[in-house]
């Protein structure tokens, strides 16, 4: 599976945008970008997911390079509840479901 | 709407003890299933899934067992728990197979062996 590399870990301020970078140099044409959350003790949550334009839903806006080898998480009002992991995955063809988690990024929401 | 449940939520297990995690979606029909486990500080790892009643697919070697006895209902076994199976352990479902769903997880099950 082609692998994604996110920092560590991030901090913002309340109210204030979020951006939360992947990289995924060795995506194939057939990989979707997927990206969820964990809040503590409890399952991960869906956020967000795209293959090659720029996708926006509720929770937040995910920007896709045009090479494909780089996105963006972006949540455009940081709110307390959105201090979680943020995992970046990649997932093809028929494998959706069996996602490769790494150790995503811990962000840190400041009030 | 479609629900996912888990239980029990937290057990406590000796070495060499049995184990039974069940895991049962309402609300859809033919669901892809899925049993992760997340160790302590560390991602999750994918260790079955099963597009149907019966069949059973492993991703890793391990000391566990999965069965589907029934369309919506995937359980998660061992004859005699080791050290290593302690872990918080999550049942998810999808809606099919292609890339166009995401991933709903149920509420875990933390699991302690001593």
């Amino acid at each position: 599976d082609a692998k994604t590399t996110q920092p560590n870990s991030m901090e913002s301020n309340e109210e204030e945008p979020v951006h939360l970078p992947c990289n995924h140099s060795t995506i194939s044409g057939t990989d979707y970008i997927h990206w969820y959350r964990q809040l503590p003790s409890q399952g991960p949550e869906y956020v967000i997911h795209g293959l090659t334009s720029n996708v926006n839903n509720r929770m937040a806006s995910l920007a896709i390079a045009e090479d494909r080898k780089s996105s963006t998480l972006i949540l455009h009002r940081a709110t307390l509840r959105d201090a979680a992991v943020y995992y970046c995955i990649l997932a093809g063809g028929t494998s959706y479901g069996k996602l490769t988690f790494g150790q995503g990024t811990i962000l840190t929401v400041h009030p | 709407s479609q629900t996912i449940h888990q239980w029990p939520a937290t057990l406590v297990q000796p070495v060499g003890s049995p184990l039974s995690l069940e895991c049962t979606v309402e609300g859809t029909s033919n669901p892809n299933l899925y049993w992760y486990r997340q160790a302590a500080g560390r991602g999750l790892q994918l260790l079955f899934y099963s597009v149907g009643i019966g069949q059973i697919s492993s991703e890793v070697p391990q000391n566990l067992s999965a069965s589907r006895p029934q369309d919506r209902q995937f359980i998660l076994s061992s004859k005699k728990l080791l050290l290593s199976d302690s872990g918080f352990y999550l049942c998810a479902w999808t809606r099919d197979s292609a890339n166009t769903g995401e991933l709903f997880f149920g509420e875990g099950s933390r699991l302690t062996v001593l």
